[in-house]
């Protein structure tokens, strides 16, 4: 059964620090991996989707990569901001169909100015 | 712009009534689904459905039920068999074609 974790559970930084969090699943056999961002009290916003046969996803001061082989995706976010502030979820999928998404329970990420 | 709408934002419900959880999308994909988010503990799958006219339990699907009559549309009605519904209720959809997930804002039931 795939299982996805994610390190750190809580980060703290200063305004401005480029910081990494990381995404680790069990089994490699994945679709796509996608990651969201959780502001309180709303909805997942979908930051990056990257499939199996990808190694990385731009978006702005976002990266994310990813290496099936080892299990593992991190989400690079580049000259951090205090709006930045929010819950970070990785998702990994096994096929196409969606029901197999399995998410990771999500790092807190605090921007302080 | 394409997307989902979940409503109403907030739902109150008491004890012993059954309510229902709207979901709408113009996304025109054919997979929807549900989900129940706790505080400290992530996402759990409540119904999906690929198709119209077809759905599938999920992980925690006691006490809940659904309908897909339309493809833009998957309610959610929590009845009064579901002994703690107090939570954060989430909509989304996905495409085939990419595999990716499109979430709605959220519904937050409270029962008082």
């Amino acid at each position: 059964k795939q299982e996805v974790t994610q390190i750190p559970a809580a980060l703290s930084v200063p305004e401005g620090e480029n910081l990494v969090l990381n995404c680790s699943f069990t089994d490699s056999a994945i679709y796509n991996l996608q990651w969201f961002r959780q502001d309180p009290g709303k909805g997942l916003t979908s930051l990056l989707l990257i499939q199996s046969s990808q190694r990385e996803q731009t978006s702005g001061r976002l990266n994310a990569s990813l290496d099936k082989s080892s299990g593992r995706s991190t989400l690079y976010i580049a000259a951090s901001q205090p709006g930045d502030s929010a819950t970070y979820l990785c998702a990994v999928s096994a096929d196409n169909y969606g029901q197999n998404f399995v998410f990771g329970p999500g790092t807190r990420l605090s921007v302080l100015p | 712009d394409g997307g989902i709408t979940q409503s109403p934002k907030y739902l109150f419900r008491k004890e012993g009534q059954n309510v229902t959880l709207s979901c709408e999308q113009n996304l025109n994909h054919d997979a929807m689904y549900w989900y129940r988010q706790d505080p400290g503990q992530g996402l759990r799958l409540i119904y999906y459905s690929q198709i119209v006219n077809d759905f599938q339990k999920g992980d925690i699907a006691e006490g809940y039920s659904v309908s897909r009559e339309k493809k833009e549309s998957f309610p959610l009605t929590v009845t009064s068999a579901q002994k703690n519904p107090t939570a954060f209720y989430l909509c989304a959809s996905s495409t085939t074609l990419t595999g990716g997930y499109t979430f709605g804002s959220g519904t937050r039931l409270t029962v008082v």
